[in-house]
């Protein structure tokens, strides 16, 4: 089967950077996707990997190591605006179905 | 907004009775995700249709079916409905199978 872990809780001032990582077990691996969801909201892709290295989108980073089954997420510049929940994702297997974590939820303390 | 469009936003129904989520997906999009997530729960993927076939499933239950019609919508219809039923019901699509899914604003779904 599949499984992801990433920490429940991460906490971190404004203007700070955080990161969120994330493990995987998967057969069949694929790719890695980011998603970010407000209270009660949608969930909002944020990025893709789909190969070994970091990827940048504006204050957001998400990185890949396909040998070590790990990525992560990085936020600089933190704003309030950015409390919310972190979802990773596997995308694995002939499906390509994406396999979310449990999520992060991230609280940005002024 | 993502372009994927859920009606209705909030139900209300009591248990043992049968409702029907509806989904349009992105303007192009061929495949459609079905997700349940409970509170403090991730997504758990439910089933998957890609223009107008079943293509994979997960933890569906019985009680629960979809499909997904000519016209690309989907409906997800849910049965002999029990109190932990009770969940936020997201829709997404793609353009493909092996492409991002872009996610609705969801269903909210409350048995009594």
């Amino acid at each position: 089967g599949q499984s992801l872990e990433q920490p429940s809780e991460v906490t971190a001032v404004e203007g700070a950077i955080v990161q969120i990582n994330c493990t995987y077990q998967t057969s069949g691996f694929y790719g890695l996707s980011w998603y970010q969801q407000h209270d009660g909201g949608a969930p909002t892709f944020l990025s893709y990997n789909g190969l070994d290295g970091l990827e940048e989108t504006g204050r957001f980073s998400s990185f890949l190591s396909r040998s070590d089954s790990y990525g992560y997420l990085l936020l600089q510049e933190l704003q309030m605006k950015d409390s919310a929940s972190y979802f990773c994702a596997v995308r694995s297997g002939g499906s390509y179905i994406p396999t979310f974590g449990r999520g992060t939820s991230l609280i940005v303390h002024p | 907004d993502s372009g994927v469009t859920q009606t209705p936003k909030h139900l209300i129904t009591a248990t043992g009775q049968r409702v029907t989520l509806r989904c349009s997906p992105r303007s192009g999009d061929l495949s459609v995700y079905w997700y349940q997530q409970s509170l403090d729960q991730g997504l758990q993927f439910l089933i998957q249709y890609y223009n107008g076939e079943e293509r994979a499933k997960g933890n569906i239950l019985e009680r629960f079916s979809a499909q997904q019609f000519p016209d690309l919508h989907s409906e997800l219809n849910l049965s002999s409905l029990e109190l932990g039923d009770s969940a936020l019901y997201f829709c997404a699509s793609s353009v493909a199978t092996n492409t991002e899914a872009f996610f609705g604003q969801g269903t909210r779904l409350t048995v009594v």
